[in-house]
């Protein structure tokens, strides 16, 4: 069975301030990682995922995860937060083969001027 | 590119009255995605149609949920009868097939309240 965790629900943070926004996961076999984000009043975005390769990924607009299999974790980053980066992040965990997306619970982060 | 188009947004009922939700894909795309979210929690899969194919519908409360496909093209999710625990946002999402390297893309959702 797979799950995904994510202990933050709500996370503030000052502008141009750094963020990190965590992910653990449990998965008895290999797995792909995305993490996604919800503006308000919008529907979920892919804003990066890990397949395969390089552990580090980017997105367009400064974030980045990196996967870590030891410590089954997917932690999104951000150097320097803006006031637009407010929104809702979900975490999601995905067999290869499988259908089926899971989600954690999301992690609320506030942006404050 | 047109994104994923769900129509009610919002819709309010009471107990034990039946809803039905509409879901377009975005063009091509042949996998549609019905996902449940409770407030406080992340996505849940309901119903996966390949084409007008159902893939995954293990978590499914057939007793009160239908959705069909019938043309491959857009969806409709049913409750019938609603209960309160069945307030969510439920959410569509489509992608171009079912591999995991082919970006699942969602549309706004439809608010559910249930009196």
């Amino acid at each position: 069975a797979q799950s995904v965790t994510q202990l933050d629900s709500q996370v503030p943070v000052f502008e141009e301030a750094p963020v990190e926004l965590r992910c653990n996961y449990s998965s008895s076999v290999s797995v792909y990682l995305f993490w996604y984000v919800q503006y308000p009043n919008q529907g979920l975005q892919l804003l990066l995922k890990y397949l395969s390769g390089s552990t580090l990924v980017k997105s367009i607009n400064g974030f980045e995860a990196e996967f870590n299999k030891s410590q089954t974790s997917f932690h999104l980053r951000k150097p320097s937060v803006h006031i637009s980066d407010t929104a809702e992040y979900f975490c999601a965990v995905r067999s290869p083969g499988a259908n089926n997306l899971f989600f954690g619970t999301g992690t609320r982060l506030t942006v404050i001027p | 590119e047109a994104g994923v188009a769900q129509s009610p947004r919002y819709k309010i009922i009471e107990k034990r009255q039946s809803v039905a939700f509409w879901c377009n894909p975005i063009s091509g795309h042949a996998t549609l995605y019905w996902y449940q979210q409770i407030l406080g929690q992340g996505p849940k899969l309901l119903i996966q149609f390949q084409n007008n194919g159902v893939v995954d519908d293990s978590q499914l409360p057939k007793d009160r949920f239908s959705a069909e496909r019938l043309k491959g093209v857009d969806s409709t999710l049913k409750i019938q009868p609603a209960k309160l625990e069945d307030s969510a946002v439920y959410l569509c999402a489509s992608s171009s097939s079912t591999s995991a390297y082919n970006e699942q893309f969602f549309g706004p959702g439809t608010r559910l309240t249930v009196l």
